[in-house]
C-alpha cells in the first residue's frame, strides 16, 4: 500500500495569512491526487483533484503543486471559515490511501 | 444539482450486518465509480472500497475484504455498502463519494452490546 505522509500534523495561523500544507507518498503517484477539507461534523469538501486542479465552485485562493511523491496545498489570505481540517489522498493504485490529516487552527 | 442522499443512523449488535445506501441525483448515475470512505470518532479518512457503476468492477481495502460488500442498483440510481460481522471498532461516520467529488451527508454507524 501507498503510505501517506501529511506536515505539519497541525497548524496554527491568523486570518490573512498564506498557508502551506505537504503530502509526500511512499512512491510515485504521478498526479493522483486530491485534497479535501473537513469541518467539525461535516462531510469533507472536494477542493483539488489531479494534484492542482480545482473542484467546481474552490475559490481561487486554494492552489495545489506538486507530481511523484512531493505534493503541497497552499491557502492564501485565510478567512475564519478556512480553519478546518485538511487531508490529502492518492489515487494512483490501489487501495487508495489517506494522509493523516493537518488541523488547521486560528492563532 | 448533484446530491447524494444517505440512509440514516444504524445502531447494530457486534457480530450483525448494517446496509448503507447512497442515492445519487443531479447527474448520469454510470458516468461516475462511487467510493465508501469511514471515519471513527476523533480519527481521520479511512477508504473502504470503490465501485464502478457502468460495469460493476469493484476494489476493496485489504483489511475489509471478505466482510464488505459495494452494489449498485442503476434503476433506482442508488449505491450501497453492506460491512458484515460487524465490530465495535466499526463504530463511524460512513459516506459515499462520486469520482467527481461529491459527497454524501454522511451515515453514523454504531456498534454496541
Amino acid at each position: 500500500d501507498i503510505q501517506m505522509t501529511q506536515s505539519p500534523s497541525s497548524l496554527s495561523a491568523s486570518v490573512g495569512d498564506r498557508v502551506t500544507i505537504t503530502c509526500r507518498a511512499s512512491q510515485g503517484i504521478s498526479i493522483y491526487l486530491a485534497w479535501f477539507q473537513q469541518k467539525p461534523g461535516k462531510a469533507p469538501k472536494s477542493l483539488i483533484y489531479a494534484a492542482s486542479s480545482l473542484q467546481s465552485g474552490v475559490p481561487s485562493k486554494f492552489s495545489g503543486s506538486g507530481s511523484g511523491t512531493d505534493f503541497t496545498l497552499t491557502i492564501r489570505s485565510l478567512q475564519p471559515e478556512d480553519f478546518a481540517t485538511y487531508y490529502c489522498q492518492q489515487y494512483n493504485s490501489y487501495p487508495f490511501t489517506f494522509g493523516q490529516g493537518t488541523k488547521l487552527e486560528i492563532k | 444539482q448533484v446530491q447524494l442522499v444517505q440512509s440514516g443512523a444504524e445502531v447494530k449488535k457486534p457480530g450483525a450486518s448494517v446496509k448503507v445506501s447512497c442515492k445519487a441525483s443531479g447527474y448520469i448515475f454510470t458516468n461516475y465509480g462511487i467510493s465508501w470512505v469511514r471515519q471513527a470518532p476523533g480519527q481521520g479518512l479511512e477508504w473502504m472500497g470503490w465501485i464502478s457503476v457502468y460495469n460493476g468492477n469493484t476494489h476493496y481495502a485489504p483489511n475489509l475484504q471478505g466482510r464488505v460488500t459495494l452494489s449498485t442498483d442503476t434503476s433506482t440510481s442508488t449505491a450501497y455498502m453492506e460491512l458484515r460481522s460487524l465490530r465495535s471498532d466499526d463504530t463511524a461516520v460512513y459516506y459515499c463519494a462520486t469520482d467527481s467529488g461529491y459527497w454524501g451527508q454522511g451515515t453514523l454507524v454504531t456498534v454496541s452490546s
